[in-house]
């Protein structure tokens, strides 16, 4: 088992519609999560950071279920503009701050 | 401010020679991580350097290596190279553990 997993998708979604990625964690330990997108070729791009009491930015909300051990990130009033890969990141204190990206989630939002 | 840089943009080398990437973090961070990303795949992890020393490696075997300079800069090198070995290398910086890393565009390594 993959210590971060990521529904790999694609996730294809109209303009407008509300979409939500998963990322599980496998090491109870892990403190501290981030999310960030990458386009086709490019460096990953931090999007935002993963608070347990939750976070919004605009029209992204992220969350953090340490009981379960899983982060989501969703995405309302899709864009064109957000089709991109996003990857969740999963830093864990106890491992030398050891850092493991999931393989990303694909969306893919169409007019 | 200027963000993380890496050079070169591209590099071309064939079996069994030596590649040497090179890689400025943000001003102020002391944290540099190198990551490996083939074609299609995911981010995996390298090394990571704090204050000089090297804190992390991931499971890659001992031909990859690097360090880390007193200004913060970091060079990743890869010996012996291989076709496998073929991937886009990207360089993070933060400042600290724990921290939000921030990419560099990235260097593409091509083994012929």
């Amino acid at each position: 088992r993959k210590e971060v997993e990521q529904d790999p998708g694609p996730f294809n979604v109209p303009e407008g519609a509300t979409v939500a990625f998963n990322c599980t964690y496998s090491n109870s330990a892990s403190q501290s999560f981030f999310w960030y997108r990458q386009d086709c070729r490019k460096e990953p791009k931090l999007l935002m950071s993963v608070y347990s009491s939750g976070n919004e930015d605009g029209r992204f909300t992220a969350q953090l279920n340490r009981a379960s051990q899983y982060i989501s990130l969703l995405i309302r009033d899709s864009k064109l503009s957000d089709s991109a890969t996003y990857l969740c990141v999963v830093i864990e204190y106890t491992n030398a701050g050891k850092s493991t990206f999931g393989d990303g989630t694909t969306l893919t939002v169409k007019p | 401010e200027a963000g993380v840089t890496q050079s070169p943009t591209h590099l071309i080398k064939t079996r069994g020679q030596q590649a040497t990437l090179r890689c400025s973090p943000i001003s102020g961070h002391t944290s540099v991580y190198w990551y490996q990303q083939a074609l299609g795949l995911g981010l995996q992890f390298l090394l990571w350097y704090d204050e000089g020393e090297e804190r992390n490696r991931g499971n890659f075997p001992p031909r990859f290596s690097g360090r880390q300079f007193p200004n913060y800069s970091s060079e990743l090198n890869v010996n012996a190279l291989e076709l496998e070995d073929s991937a886009l290398y990207l360089c993070a910086s933060s400042l600290g553990t724990a921290q939000p890393q921030h990419f560099g565009d990235g260097t593409r390594l091509s083994i012929l």
